[in-house]
């Protein structure tokens, strides 16, 4: 079974700052992961993905995280963020073996203050 | 192109009513995904179909929970006999078939049971 952790519930940034989402995950196989976003009252949007390869994947909007099979993890960073970044971010992953669907871990709701 | 849509946006029940909600995915995507995502929460798979069929389906309360996809194009997730705990937002996604692919998802069906 897969899991995906994420402990920080909120994080609290002026805009400007950089910020750092941490994603854990537990999984014995090869999966995806990927980080999506969800600004209040939204359905959720695509940011980025990594299945293999270099390691640090870029997304849009200054977004970019960075595998480490090390530490199963998948963090998310951004090096300015925007008051518009103010959402909530879902880190996810689906093995890659029987097309399964997507499992998201518990969110990080980020608030950027001006 | 035009995206995932769901209908209706927001639902209150009370308790022991029923509700369906619609989803009309992305024009050739061939999966289709419903989540159920409680507030302050992160989307939890109830169902999804490659085309007509159910893929998987084990997390679909199957007393009060049924959802179809007809003809491999359109959905519908019905609940029947609403308990208060079924309140939450039920997000509609869909894709491409194959593991990792990226989900679109709606806005999603806000549902309020009293």
């Amino acid at each position: 079974t897969q899991t995906v952790s994420q402990s920080d519930a909120h994080v609290t940034v002026f805009e400007g700052d950089s910020v750092e989402l941490r994603c854990n995950y537990s999984y014995g196989g090869s999966i995806y992961l990927s980080w999506y976003i969800q600004h209040h009252g939204r359905g959720l949007q695509f940011l980025l993905k990594y299945y293999s390869g270099n390691p640090v994947v870029q997304g849009v909007n200054g977004f970019e995280a960075e595998f480490s099979k090390s530490d199963s993890s998948f963090h998310l960073r951004k090096a300015s963020v925007h008051w518009s970044d103010s959402a909530v971010y879902f880190c996810a992953v689906s093995p890659y073996q029987g097309g399964r669907a997507l499992i998201f871990g518990t969110g990080t709701t980020v608030s950027v203050s001006p | 192109e035009a995206g995932v849509t769901q209908s209706p946006r927001y639902a209150v029940l009370q308790e022991g009513q029923a509700v369906s909600f619609w989803c009309d995915p992305i024009s050739g995507h061939d999966t289709l995904y419903w989540y159920q995502q409680p507030r302050d929460q992160g989307p939890q798979l109830l169902v999804y179909f490659r085309d007509e069929a159910v893929i998987d389906n084990s997390q679909l309360p199957s007393d009060r929970f049924s959802a179809v996809r007809p003809k491999g194009t359109n959905s519908t997730l019905k609940i029947q006999s609403a308990k208060q705990g079924d309140t939450a937002t039920y997000l509609c996604a869909s894709s491409l078939q194959g593991a990792g692919n990226t989900l679109y998802f709606g806005e999603g069906s806000r549902l309020i049971v009293v």
